[in-house]
């Protein structure tokens, strides 16, 4: 069974910093899909970035990029020049490329950015 | 607007006592999945379909039911609520049923049983 681990519970960022959080993931499967998603104090799921497995480069969204390592299985978000509306739960999540497959997530990292 | 909705958002209820949370999508999706997040778990699935009247468990579906009898509507159906039901709920859907497809999320259903 596929699993997905984010082992840190909290992270602070000051505001126009840079942040990373982690993501590991186990799996037998050759091709999936990765997701972080951003749960904000409103609790709607947002899809920040997606990442195919079989893409060796590393997706960007803005000031949202992805450290895809496939042979360590991590899968990391860094933030970059961090905003108070960034602030939220960050869920990495994994998804088999084939039918009837699940969004299998982590347990979440709760984001502050400080002033 | 493209969106999946749910209802009620909050429910307070009481444990035995029948209840259905609604889900609609107006996206013409063929995936609906139903999820609960308990704090220190994340999200875990509960049911899914497939397609109308194609539905299956996921990780967690003892005390649930689930029928998909329009495309656009997944009932999630508590029958004999517990307080162990207690949680966060989310419907989610996808055009397709692989992992090229986006899962959308309605807004979340938090149901208290007393």
């Amino acid at each position: 069974a596929q699993t997905v681990t984010q082992s840190q519970p909290e992270m602070s960022v000051q505001e126009a910093e840079t942040v990373t959080l982690s993501c590991t993931y186990d799996t037998s499967e050759s091709d999936y899909y990765l997701f972080w998603y951003k749960q904000p104090p409103s609790r709607q799921m947002i899809l920040v970035i997606r990442q195919e497995a079989y893409k060796q480069q590393n997706a960007t969204e803005n000031r949202f990029s992805v450290n895809f390592q496939k042979a360590a299985k991590s899968f990391s978000l860094k933030i970059s020049d961090s905003q108070l509306g960034d602030a939220a739960m960050y869920f990495c999540a994994y998804r088999a490329a084939g039918t009837a497959s699940k969004l299998t997530f982590g347990t979440g990292t709760r984001l502050q950015v400080t002033l | 607007e493209a969106q999946v909705t749910q209802n009620p958002r909050y429910l307070i209820t009481v444990t035995g006592k029948k209840l259905t949370v609604t889900c609609s999508q107006n996206m013409n999706h063929e995936y609906m999945s139903w999820y609960r997040q308990d704090p220190g778990l994340g999200l875990r699935q509960i049911y899914y379909s497939m397609n109308v009247e194609v539905t299956d468990k996921g990780d967690v579906p003892e005390g649930y039911k689930v029928s998909r009898k329009e495309k656009r509507n997944f009932p999630l159906i508590l029958e004999s609520p517990s307080p162990n039901q207690t949680s966060l709920y989310f419907c989610a859907s996808s055009l397709g049923t692989g992992g090229f497809y986006e899962q959308f999320f309605g807004p979340g259903t938090r149901l208290t049983v007393l």
